[in-house]
C-alpha cells in the first residue's frame, strides 16, 4: 500500500496570505490528524478527522481549519498567514481513531 | 509543567551501547507511543502500548501505568539509530486520535 502522502512538500509565502496543504491518507484509513511542529513549542496536535467530521481540536485560532472528504483525503486552510505559522505540518492517518498513526512526509511552511 | 516529560534531552552513545530514553507524563492515558523522527522531518511510529512491554528487533519498550511512566531500550545501538525519539500519550478524556507529545530525545550514535 501506498503511504501517506502530503502536498505541496514546501511552501513559501508571505504574510496576510492563506494557505492550504494536502492529504492522501493510506488507503482504507478513515482517520486523519494533522500537527504542527515548531523548534520552539515542539509537536501539537491542529485536529483530527473521521468520516467527514471533525472529531477533536487542538487549541490554535480559528485561523486554521480543515476538512475531510468522501475518499478520507483531508485539507488544512490557514488564512492571514503569520511569520509565527512557520512550520512542518505534518498528517498522520489511521484505520481508526485510537489506532496506530500512519505519518506523512510534511509540508515545510515558510512564511516571510 | 508539560504534560509529557521526556529525559534526557540529549544522548551521545558509542555503537553497541545499551540504551534507555524515559518517558513520564501526569494524566491518565488510554495508549502511549514512542515515534523515531530523522532529519527531514519523517515520523515513524514504532510502539504504541497500554500495558506491560513490546519488543520490536532492537528495541524495547515498557510502560508502567502505576507510575506513569514508560522506557525505550535500544540494544546495542547503532549509527543508524540516531534520531530523535518522541514519546506521545493519547489522553484517557480522549475519544480520538488526539496525542500530546513530550519535548523529543536527540540522539547519535557515533561508530
Amino acid at each position: 500500500k501506498a503511504g501517506v502522502t502530503q502536498t505541496p512538500r514546501y511552501l513559501i509565502k508571505t504574510r496576510g496570505q492563506q494557505v492550504t496543504l494536502s492529504c492522501s491518507p493510506i488507503s482504507g484509513h478513515r482517520s486523519v490528524s494533522w500537527y504542527q511542529q515548531t523548534p520552539g513549542q515542539g509537536l501539537q496536535f491542529l485536529f483530527e478527522y473521521f468520516s467527514e467530521t471533525q472529531r477533536n481540536k487542538g487549541n490554535f485560532p480559528g485561523r486554521f481549519s480543515g476538512r475531510q472528504f468522501s475518499n478520507s483525503r483531508s485539507e488544512m486552510n490557514v488564512s492571514t498567514l503569520e511569520l509565527g505559522d512557520s512550520a512542518l505540518y505534518l498528517c498522520a492517518s489511521s484505520p481508526r481513531a485510537g489506532d496506530t498513526q500512519y505519518f506523512g512526509p510534511g509540508t515545510r511552511l515558510t512564511v516571510l | 509543567k508539560n504534560e509529557v516529560e521526556q529525559s534526557p534531552q540529549n544522548l551521545t552513545a558509542q555503537e553497541g551501547e545499551f540504551i534507555t530514553i524515559n518517558c513520564s507524563y501526569s494524566v491518565g492515558i488510554s495508549a502511549l507511543h514512542w515515534l523515531q523522527q530523522h532529519p527531514g522531518g519523517g515520523i515513524v511510529s514504532l510502539f504504541m502500548l497500554s500495558s506491560g512491554k513490546k519488543k520490536h528487533g532492537r528495541l524495547i519498550a515498557t510502560i508502567n501505568i502505576q507510575e506513569k511512566h514508560s522506557s525505550l531500550h535500544i540494544t546495542a545501538s547503532h549509527p543508524r539509530d540516531s534520531a530523535v525519539y518522541i514519546c506521545a500519550v493519547r489522553s484517557r478524556e480522549t475519544s480520538g486520535s488526539r496525542l500530546t507529545f513530550g519535548e523529543g530525545t536527540q540522539l547519535t550514535v557515533n561508530p
